[in-house]
């Protein structure tokens, strides 16, 4: 059973489009975390949102508790946007810590 | 902006040989984490450590694995044995807090390949 679920896997697009990557959950959490990861591996955070919505620059994220939802979306997308998106929520194990669970990621390539 | 180290980034080393992987954690942060990414798959968390003792881990974290927090500022992840499936991306990660509020900061990653 996947407790975090992404998609699309695989995005491709042309410069300058409107991505939208979605994030569905399975279990109630305090906030959900967007991630970056580059073609070298390694992780940057994007967003940490508990409710509404967070934007910086071009990019906005969009949680929806009550639906178990999130959505990343990239306005005027860029060549240096290509990266893999990872969405993760943090569940609260059997002694009351908190661990991240992680979606498999979805790959996006911009075309110039 | 202050920002979590890892060395070395990329790690060779044969099967059945002890591998320590090192962390440096940014300054103020009390909450620490160790995560796996194999190649191909997704990230998963190993292991969290608090106050000086693991306050969770995984059932990939077996006793071949152990955390230490040797000195203070470092933050280390050593396998004893390592096998051929222990071939992966080891990201740590810190933060300041537990809870919502808190962001995880993510070291670059350490790339360990087993021969």
């Amino acid at each position: 059973k996947n407790e975090v679920e992404q998609s699309p896997q695989n995005l491709t697009a042309q410069e300058g489009e409107f991505i939208t990557i979605n994030c569905s959950y399975s279990v109630g959490i305090s906030a959900l975390h967007w991630l970056q990861q580059h073609p070298g591996g390694g992780i940057v955070s994007l967003f940490m949102l508990s409710s509404g919505k967070k934007k910086h620059g071009r990019l906005i994220a969009t949680i929806n508790i009550q639906e178990k939802h999130s959505s990343l979306h990239i306005t005027a997308s860029h060549p240096r946007d290509s990266a893999v998106y990872i969405c993760a929520v943090p569940i609260i194990s059997n002694f009351g810590n908190e661990k991240l669970t992680f979606g498999t990621g979805t790959r996006l390539t911009i075309i110039p | 902006e202050p920002e979590v180290t890892q060395t070395p980034s990329h790690q060779v080393t044969q099967m059945g040989q002890e591998v320590i992987l090192r962390c440096v954690p940014i300054s103020n942060h009390l909450y620490f984490y160790w995560y796996r990414q194999i190649l191909g798959q997704k990230v998963e968390f190993l292991v969290s450590f608090y106050n000086n003792e693991i306050s969770e881990k995984s059932e990939i974290f077996d006793d071949q694995f152990s955390v230490e927090r040797p000195d203070g500022s470092n933050f280390t992840l050593k396998i004893r044995s390592t096998k051929l499936e222990d071939s992966a991306m080891y990201f740590c990660a810190s933060r300041t807090g537990a809870g919502a509020i808190y962001e995880q900061y993510f070291g670059p990653g350490t790339r360990l390949t087993v021969t």
